[in-house]
C-alpha cells in the first residue's frame, strides 16, 4: 500500500468554481503535512504546510483529520493560473524524507 | 540567486553510459535530499544527507547510483551503466535540519535525463 494516495483526476472546473482535493495517508505517526504545487515539467513547489487547526492562505484551504488520515485542499475562486498538478506530501516521525503522492491534476477552464 | 541549483537542466546518454548530475543546495541549508520522478507520479525519495554525511538511501537506490556531499555543501549523484528504465528527472531538495525541516524542502528545478 502507498503511504499517500490521491485521485489523479483531473479535474476540469470552470474558471471562479470552487475545487476540493483529498489525500489520504496510511501511516497514523505522520506529523508533517504539506501541499505542493507542481507545474509540467517543472519542480514541486511549496504551496502550504497543513496544520492540526486547518489554515488558510488566500483562497486556499488546507485541512487535516487525523482520525481518519486525510487531508484536503479547496481552492475558491478558480483561476487559469491555477491549473497544475497537486502533490500531497507526509512526513513520517523520522523527519528524514517526505513521501508524496501521484499529485491530482487541476485543469481550470475559461 | 539563492534558491538550489541544478546541473545540467538536460541530459540524453545512451545506454550503458555514465552520468553525474550536481546539485548545490541553499547554503545554510544542512540538510540534502535526492529524488526521482517518473511521468504521472510524485517524487520517489532516493536518499538523504545530513551535512557530508548520508543517512539513508532508498532501495531504489541501486549499486549502479552512488551519492556524495563530500564538504556537506553540493552534492553529485552519479549513474553507471545507465539503463532506460533510469530515464526520469531527478530532483534534489534542501531543508534547514531538526524542526526546520517542518517548513518543507525547497527543490532545484531538476536534471531531466533521458537514456536512448
Amino acid at each position: 500500500r502507498k503511504e499517500v494516495e490521491q485521485d489523479p483526476g483531473p479535474f476540469n472546473v470552470p474558471e471562479g468554481a470552487t475545487v476540493a482535493f483529498n489525500c489520504t495517508y496510511s501511516n497514523s505517526a505522520s506529523q508533517s503535512f504539506f501541499w505542493y504545487r507542481q507545474d509540467c515539467r517543472k519542480e514541486p513547489k511549496l504551496l502550504m504546510s497543513v496544520y492540526s487547526s486547518g489554515n488558510e492562505d488566500g483562497r486556499f484551504t488546507a485541512q487535516l483529520n487525523r482520525a481518519s488520515q486525510y487531508i484536503s485542499l479547496l481552492i475558491r475562486d478558480s483561476k487559469l493560473s491555477d491549473s497544475a498538478t497537486y502533490l500531497c506530501v507526509v512526513n513520517l516521525y523520522n523527519f528524514n524524507k517526505f513521501y508524496f503522492g501521484s499529485g491530482t491534476k487541476l485543469n481550470v477552464k475559461p | 540567486d539563492t534558491g538550489v541549483s541544478q546541473n545540467p537542466r538536460h541530459k540524453i546518454t545512451k545506454r550503458g553510459q555514465n552520468v553525474t548530475f550536481r546539485c548545490d543546495p541553499i547554503s545554510e541549508h544542512n540538510r540534502l535530499y535526492w529524488y526521482r520522478q517518473t511521468l504521472g507520479q510524485g517524487p520517489e525519495f532516493l536518499t538523504y544527507f545530513q551535512n557530508e554525511a548520508q543517512l539513508e538511501k532508498s532501495r531504489l537506490l541501486s549499486d549502479r547510483f552512488s551519492a556524495e556531499r563530500p564538504k556537506g555543501s553540493f552534492s553529485t549523484l552519479e549513474i553507471q551503466r545507465t539503463e532506460q528504465g533510469d530515464s526520469a528527472m531527478y530532483l534534489c531538495a534542501s531543508s534547514p535540519g531538526g524542526q526546520g525541516v517542518r517548513r518543507g524542502y525547497t527543490f532545484g528545478s531538476g536534471t531531466r535525463l533521458t537514456v536512448v
